[in-house]
């Protein structure tokens, strides 16, 4: 069993829709997971950390969290054909802040105008 | 703030060669960790290096090495360059202070001959 899965998509949405983006994790410890967004030749960049069980938001990005399913989701509402781009889901195992991040191979989503 | 700092961008180099790049993390920052990006394999944790020490290490052969100097600058070498080592090496920086987040640079594109 992978220890992040993703679905490698492409996801595609219409402009102005929700695009949900969907984790689950092996590592039952894991204590920290974080949403980066890599657009095409660049480097990946950080959108939305989370630590709890239950939903964060952030302008148009909500995250969520459910431990007990070891699943993780990512909502990007109102979507835009600027938020096309691979989105990488990143777990830190353990309960230690030092131990490495585990990322997936990300889903790569396209937002039709 | 300056940003995490990669140099050389783009590398060029045949079979049997050895590679150094460079790093230079956000001001602050003592924790570098090392990736490699490849399409099939997705991001893949090299090592990671704090105070100069290395503190984790993934899953990678001995001709990957690293270190870190006292002005938190790290430096990754691989030697005996074969196909299969082309990638997108990023490197990642972070302030470990409690959850800590990274922070990627642009990365260097290495391409073996």
């Amino acid at each position: 069993q992978k220890e992040v899965e993703q679905n490698s998509g492409p996801l595609s949405v219409p402009e102005g829709a929700i695009a949900s983006l969907n984790c689950t994790y092996s590592d039952r410890g894991s204590q920290s997971f974080f949403w980066y967004r890599q657009y095409s030749g660049k480097s990946p960049e950080l959108i939305m950390s989370i630590y709890s069980n239950g939903d964060k938001e952030d302008g148009r990005f909500t995250a969520q969290l459910n431990k007990a399913s070891q699943y993780v989701s990512l909502l990007i509402r109102d979507s835009q054909p600027s938020d096309s781009a691979t989105y990488l889901c990143a777990v830190r195992r353990g309960n230690s802040g030092n131990t490495p991040l585990v990322f997936g191979k990300g889903t790569r989503l396209s937002v039709i105008a | 703030k300056a940003g995490v700092t990669q140099t050389p961008r783009y590398l060029i180099k045949t079979r049997g060669q050895q590679v150094t790049l460079s790093c230079s993390p956000i001001s602050g920052h003592r924790s570098v960790s090392w990736y490699q990006q490849t399409p099939g394999q997705g991001l893949q944790f090299l090592f990671e290096y704090f105070s100069e020490t290395q503190r984790n290490k993934g899953n990678f052969p001995g001709r990957f090495s690293g270190r870190q100097f006292s002005n938190s600058r790290s430096e990754m070498n691989v030697s005996t360059l074969e196909l299969g080592d082309s990638a997108l090496y990023l490197c990642a920086s972070s302030s470990d202070g409690g959850p800590d987040i990274q922070y990627f640079g642009a990365g260097t594109r290495l391409s073996v001959l």
